[in-house]
């Protein structure tokens, strides 16, 4: 069945570093999500990306979609405290398999 | 405000017994899914509704059951508790099928001794 990998699965960082967080499908995804879960909470919803090559930003985060659109990206620039979290990646495959695969996750750490 | 909540929050069992895990929502939305996380596994699908009387095994439906009476509830039953099902459980629904975002609600933490 559809498979979603990411690495790493764990990331240690001082404030002020970059961070990113890779994610790939083992099938052709329809889109992506990104999700962020802080210690303790739910997954909340980032941003969707549905076309290859495609990349959107949300002020520090840049969000990438593969061309082959089997892959796709989180980076951090310059984190902070608050970017503590695991954050997800949630592949959509076409036709018939219209439900969200969850990746791995990577757990950030960032220390002040 | 529109939300979605679950109960309980925290819930300890004994193995055999079963279990209920409530799920409820006031976004109007069709569709609804239950997720467990692991550590290691994310989260990992165990059953979705697309509307009332729908109902739809996921990646780990065995010893899960669910049921779809109204648009706002979907109760996760565990017929007969297992250690291996002691995991945080999420409830999520979303607008529609496609490109849409999913809306979790904050969790269950269930411990099967």
């Amino acid at each position: 069945g559809q498979q979603v990998m990411q690495i790493p699965q764990y990331q240690h960082v001082q404030e002020g570093e970059d961070f990113t967080t890779y994610c790939n499908s083992s099938t052709t995804l329809s889109n992506i999500q990104w999700y962020k879960q802080r210690p303790g909470g739910h997954p909340v919803f980032l941003i969707q990306l549905v076309k290859s090559g495609e990349v959107k930003k949300q002020k520090r985060l840049t969000f990438q979609f593969g061309e082959a659109k089997k892959n796709s990206s989180l980076h951090i620039t310059a984190t902070q405290t608050t970017d503590v979290g695991t954050y997800f990646c949630a592949g959509r495959g076409g036709g018939a398999t219209n439900k969200l695969i969850f990746g791995t996750g990577t757990l950030l750490a960032v220390q002040p | 405000d529109a939300e979605i909540t679950q109960s309980p929050r925290h819930k300890i069992t004994e193995t055999g017994r079963q279990v209920t895990l409530a799920c409820h929502q006031t976004w109007n939305h069709n569709n609804m899914f239950w997720y467990r996380q692991d550590l290691g596994h994310g989260l990992r699908l165990i059953h979705y509704s697309y509307g009332v009387q729908d109902t739809n095994k996921g990646e780990v439906s065995d010893g899960y059951s669910v049921s779809r009476s109204n648009t706002e509830d979907l109760p996760l039953t565990l017929e007969s508790a297992a250690s291996s099902q002691t995991s945080v459980y999420f409830c999520a629904s979303s607008e529609g099928q496609g490109t849409y975002e999913q809306y979790f609600g904050p969790g269950t933490r269930l411990t099967v001794t």
